[in-house]
């Protein structure tokens, strides 16, 4: 039990363009939902903080206006990284979790911007 | 300022030797977590330490709680091939919604 999937597993797209991924939970609600940035050989750096049909919590230095997350169920999750530039690259990874419960993490997506 | 600090950071060791990686905060910790991260993939989590104190094995892995929960370790018993990837360490605070803290990571290389 508990899996997260994400979707697309990876991406390449154009400068200017907006990405859409998505986090699932399969076989549990998650009440919250975590997005993380990680860049090679680094570890996790949080984005922000969802909770199902409230607006997200996001960490210090995250523009809300470009990464824009949406949490309408509690089964998924959306981050979609808005006019995306080449430094927006990255490795992006989601968790979902139920109240005081471990958070469970998505195989993450390659995000590659051109 | 890294809340929770991760050492070492990267380790190239030979098979069979042992090693120990530690996670190290002056913030007490309602449970501290440890996970694995292969290349491409998600971090899968090896173990959650709750108590002070706590020792718990998996295999030839043994984590350790510290008493006062600021500190973990991870010791590797005759270190494989197989365990090379990055080690991450993770703590939640009292009161933090759940919220993981993340320490920088160690990247283990395990030659044959």
């Amino acid at each position: 039990g508990a899996v997260v999937s994400q979707h697309p597993s990876w991406v390449i797209c154009k400068s200017g363009t907006s990405v859409k991924i998505e986090c699932r939970s399969l076989d549990f609600q998650a009440t919250t939902m975590f997005w993380y940035r990680q860049f090679p050989k680094q570890s996790l750096m949080l984005m922000a903080t969802s909770n199902e049909g409230s607006k997200a919590t996001y960490e210090q230095g995250v523009e809300k206006d470009k990464f824009l997350i949406n949490h309408a169920s509690l089964t998924l999750s959306t981050l979609t990284v808005t006019s995306a530039h080449p430094e927006d690259s990255s490795f992006y990874i989601c968790s979902a979790s139920r109240p005081a419960d471990t958070q469970y993490f998505g195989p993450g997506t390659r995000l590659t911007v051109l | 300022t890294q809340l929770l600090e991760q050492s070492p950071q990267f380790l190239s060791i030979q098979e069979g030797e042992n090693l120990t990686v530690y996670c190290n905060s002056s913030s007490v910790f309602s449970s501290l977590q440890w996970y694995r991260q292969e290349p491409g993939e998600g971090p899968v989590l090896l173990v959650t330490v709750v108590t002070g104190g706590e020792v718990k094995k998996l295999k030839r892995l043994t984590f350790q709680f510290g008493d006062a929960r600021k500190d973990s370790s991870l010791h590797i018993t005759a270190a494989q091939p197989g365990d090379t990837g990055l080690y991450l360490c993770a703590g939640v605070m009292s009161g933090n919604t759940g919220k993981l803290i993340f320490g920088q990571g160690t990247t283990l290389q395990v030659k044959p």
